[in-house]
């Protein structure tokens, strides 16, 4: 089956330790977005790259890193700059069709930092 | 970006017909519509999206007016599963003329027996 592969599903990490968060997709999508999601709230963008090895910042990428080596993955690495890191992360991949760009999301990683 | 309005909440007996209504006033001519749902803890799902003309799937209908201002999301037999927040997204960033979607806070649809 097709999909987006993220993992850990739960992380818990120590203040000042940097984690790096896994997303695999075998659909052969060209796009992948990483987004953040605090409790109520909507989703925020963090990165997103539209084709291999580049990548753009989105509205809270501050704290984030990311690469893009290869078209199936695209993992997310959550520094000790991120000053509020404690939040469920959601990857994405997409294609266009007819025009319209259309998200596939993974089951998502909850990281907590005690 | 995402300038859409949704009702927060609503909620809607089992086995009858479940219509979210969304408002997009400022939708330019070759932007679509589409609906997203996300169940408690899981990742948004994509339901459906359109243009101009009505939309229908295995999931559910797609209602744009003519004027292509609002739009209503139908699940014509809404089920104790259907339980989710449903987003609807008509404006995101733009990048190389591809629009990546900005999801708001949506609407928390409950579903009750």
């Amino acid at each position: 089956d097709g999909g987006i592969t993220q993992s850990p599903k739960y992380l818990f990490r120590k203040e000042g330790q940097n984690v790096t968060l896994s997303c695999e997709q075998n659909l052969n999508h060209d796009a992948m977005y990483w987004y953040r999601q605090d409790p109520g709230q909507g989703l925020r963008l963090i990165y997103y790259s539209q084709i291999v090895n580049d990548f753009q910042k989105g509205d809270i990428a501050e704290g984030y890193s990311v690469s893009r080596e290869k078209k199936e993955s695209f993992p997310l690495t959550v520094t000790s700059a991120q000053k509020n890191p404690t939040a469920f992360y959601l990857c994405a991949s997409s294609i266009v069709i007819s025009g319209a760009n259309v998200l596939t999301f993974g089951a998502g990683s909850r990281l907590t930092v005690l | 970006d995402a300038k859409t309005t949704q009702p927060p909440s609503m909620d809607c007996a089992e086995g009858r017909a479940a219509n979210l209504p969304c408002n997009h006033s400022t939708i330019s001519g070759n932007e679509y519509v589409y609906w997203y749902r996300q169940i408690h803890s899981q990742g948004p799902q994509y339901i459906i999206h359109g243009l101009k003309n009505n939309e229908t799937n295995e999931m559910a209908s797609l209602i744009i007016t003519e004027d292509r201002k609002s739009s209503t999301l139908i699940l014509p037999h809404a089920t104790l599963r259907d339980t989710a927040v449903y987003y609807c997204i008509v404006r995101g960033r733009n990048s190389g003329g591809s629009y990546i979607p900005t999801f708001g806070r949506g609407t928390s649809l409950i579903v009750h027996p």
